[in-house]
């Protein structure tokens, strides 16, 4: 079953404005990843935030985490025209014996436009 | 360029063909994944390779057979496939995995079209 859940599904902005996405996720985790995927190409690794830390900055990158409310949100400020692209969340969740498995939710599209 | 390279990165075959998707990595990692996106789905895992070893097979039907010879090397076999198995099948390794899952580092992916 889906363990994060983005929203918006969708997110359109204007250049230089910031963009924030949310994350939500059902069970407990150790870490939780934003991955950005370019249209039709792979994914790629933005930040890890472990379960014990609350924030995460890289660059124009800023990852919050509430473990309380089981939420996390990615604030890209600054945006430019190459943001645009679809955001993902992960978490690990556990899938019995042992092991976990990086589960990805739907993903917000975010535009940004020039 | 992420150092994992996947091949083809588009086929289309029919419902009774045999191909195969190929996929390297050049980080050192040890432990490979392949993924599957369709439109308006979440990436499905489908296969976790540790150390060679297969460690996860989320149900996936015998249609799809995993093989990984070596850490740097993991392959897809397809044969006899539907029409909805169409879609965007991406390969990702890491450090390691199971226990563990640090960073993914994805290939391009390989876009399967089943007529």
């Amino acid at each position: 079953s889906q363990q994060g859940e983005e929203d918006p599904q969708a997110l359109s902005i204007q250049e230089g404005e910031n963009a924030t996405m949310n994350c939500s996720y059902k069970t407990s985790i150790n870490n939780l990843q934003w991955y950005r995927q370019n249209s039709g190409r792979g994914l790629v690794h933005l930040i890890l935030i472990r379960s014990n830390e609350r924030e995460k900055h890289s660059g124009r990158l800023r990852v919050t985490l509430d473990t309380s409310k089981k939420s996390s949100s990615l604030l890209i400020t600054a945006s430019r025209a190459a943001d645009t692209a679809s955001y993902f969340c992960a978490t690990d969740a556990y899938s019995g014996a042992g092991s976990y498995q990086l589960t990805f939710g739907k993903g917000t599209k975010l535009s940004v436009i020039p | 360029e992420t150092g994992v390279t996947q091949t083809p990165r588009h086929l289309v075959m029919g419902m009774t063909n045999k191909k195969s998707l190929k996929c390297e990595q050049h980080l050192g990692h040890n432990a490979m994944y392949w993924y599957k996106q369709s439109a308006k789905k979440p990436l499905e895992l489908m296969f976790v390779y540790n150390f060679k070893e297969q460690t996860e097979n989320n149900s996936v039907p015998s249609r799809f057979s995993p093989e990984c010879p070596n850490s740097s090397h993991l392959f897809l076999h397809l044969h006899t496939l539907q029409p909805e198995d169409s879609a965007l099948y991406l390969c990702a390794s890491s450090q390691e995995g199971g226990i563990a899952w640090g960073e993914l580092f994805f290939g391009e992916g390989s876009r399967l079209t089943v007529l």
